[in-house]
């Protein structure tokens, strides 16, 4: 089974923190993405990532950086928190998979839901 | 670009009767795919169906289907003899030509009500 884990399910950061958002595939899944969810809003993708150092910006980039590193792990940083971030935040992954047409799923992870204080 | 429009926020069934989530799309790209997700309030997100644009069928798993039509630009999610555990967020999304990401709606809660 494919497995998205990210590094916490609850954070509580104050203004002006920098915040670090962990998010590791076990998959070997070449794509990663970085979604926010708010109420009323469904999905918002912030950025994403087709290969290792590389990144794609999403919707809603502003206030947010993306590093990877690794193939497995995608980190959203937030490099000066602000009470409108306040929100879950879902990553995901998927397989590039040419082949397979557009069938091409996206596995998420639990969700990180951040408060900024 | 593409966009996924769900009018309904919020929607009651009964338990045991079927029920549709609407769900309509726009896109210039003349091949493309549609998904629909769960989410229960525990909140991870459960890949249900997928249709793609050229499929002949309406696609079903189990107890869903997609009542996909093309020319109306809408792909409706069927859920048939719904049960508590249906009660989530449910998320029409698309994605387009290209390695692309999945585009989403702002979802539809459903309740089934006992």
């Amino acid at each position: 089974d494919v497995k998205v884990t990210q590094s916490s399910r609850y954070l509580v950061k104050r203004t002006g923190e920098k915040v670090f958002l962990e998010c590791v595939q076990d998959m070997d899944h070449e794509n990663m993405f970085w979604y926010r969810q708010d109420p009323g809003l469904g999905l918002r993708l912030i950025y994403f990532s087709y290969d290792v150092k590389m990144k794609e910006k999403g919707d809603i980039p502003e206030g947010y950086s993306v590093s990877r590193e690794k193939k497995e792990r995608f980190s959203l940083i937030l490099e000066s928190a602000s009470t409108n971030q306040t929100s879950m935040y879902l990553c995901a992954s998927s397989h590039d998979s040419p082949g397979q047409g557009f069938y091409n799923e996206q596995f998420f992870g639990p969700g990180t839901r951040l408060t900024v204080l | 670009a593409q966009k996924i429009t769900q009018t309904q926020p919020g929607m009651f069934v009964q338990e045991k009767e079927a029920v549709t989530l609407d769900c309509t799309y726009d896109t210039s790209d003349p091949s493309y795919g549609l998904f629909w997700y769960k989410q229960p309030s525990s909140g991870e997100m459960i890949f249900l169906i997928y249709q793609g644009s050229y499929d002949q069928q309406n696609a079903t798993e189990g107890r869903y289907s997609l009542n996909f039509q093309k020319a109306r630009k809408s792909a409706n999610l069927v859920i048939s003899a719904s049960q508590l555990g249906d009660s989530a967020m449910y998320f029409c999304a698309m994605r387009g030509s290209g390695n692309t990401p999945l585009v989403f709606g702002k979802g539809t809660r459903l309740s089934v009500i006992a």
